[in-house]
């Protein structure tokens, strides 16, 4: 079945700085790649998804990259801020699998 | 307001003491799902289900049972509970009858404590 890993565990950047959260996956008929953001205490929420026939794509500070041949993707954050803090889940999930498959996490931090 | 809510929120338990944690959506969603949350390890799918009557297991099921009478319920039973069931809850829901690939809601989550 599907595998991701994620990394790093935590990353710690400074305010206005760019964070990059990598995820590797196993399955390449995975098609649906979603990363949520989780606050402390929260839910998972959803800030971006890519699907297999797009390289890129962008919401204002946010952004994700898909490289299917090395059947990896990530998650890239421009001009941090403080309420960027937050742990960071990557998933993937392949047709008929019923399920996403998460990541590990990463704990980002943003220092002022 | 879309939302899926789950009870309770907080629960400390026994070992072997039975309890359900439940779970209701109302976007009329088919595609509902368990998952538990462990330091490290990411989101894991217990069990899910594609419509009313029509369960199936995931990836961690052993320890819990699920039921679909209705389709905006989906509760979670853990019949015998044991402290490795100490974990962060989530329901989620998602339009269509099987996942693929539509935007997966998430519950507030239910912290439970097994003693």
């Amino acid at each position: 079945g599907e595998n991701v890993e994620q990394h790093p565990s935590t990353l710690s950047v400074q305010e206005g700085d760019s964070a990059v959260i990598k995820c590797t996956y196993s399955d390449s008929a995975s098609n649906y790649f979603p990363w949520y953001k989780q606050e402390l205490g929260k839910r998972p929420q959803l800030i971006i998804d890519i699907r297999s026939n797009v390289g890129e794509k962008k919401d204002q500070r946010i952004a994700v990259t898909l490289n299917k041949t090395a059947k990896h993707f990530s998650l890239h954050i421009t001009e941090t801020q403080p309420e960027d803090s937050a742990v960071y889940f990557c998933a993937a999930s392949a047709p008929g699998a019923q399920k996403l498959v998460f990541g590990q996490g990463t704990r980002l931090t943003i220092n002022p | 307001e879309a939302q899926v809510t789950q009870n309770p929120r907080y629960l400390i338990t026994v070992t072997g003491k039975k309890l359900t944690v439940t779970c209701s959506q109302n976007m009329n969603h088919e595609y509902m799902s368990w998952y538990r949350q462990d330091p490290g390890l990411g989101l894991r799918q217990i069990y899910y289900s594609m419509n009313v009557e029509v369960t199936d297991k995931g990836d961690v099921p052993e320890g819990y049972k699920v039921s679909r009478k209705e389709k905006r319920n989906f509760p979670l039973i853990l019949e015998s509970p044991s402290p490795n069931q100490t974990s962060l809850y989530f329901c989620a829901s998602s339009l269509g009858s099987g996942f693929s690939g539509n935007t997966i809601y998430f519950g507030e989550g239910s912290w439970l404590t097994v003693v």
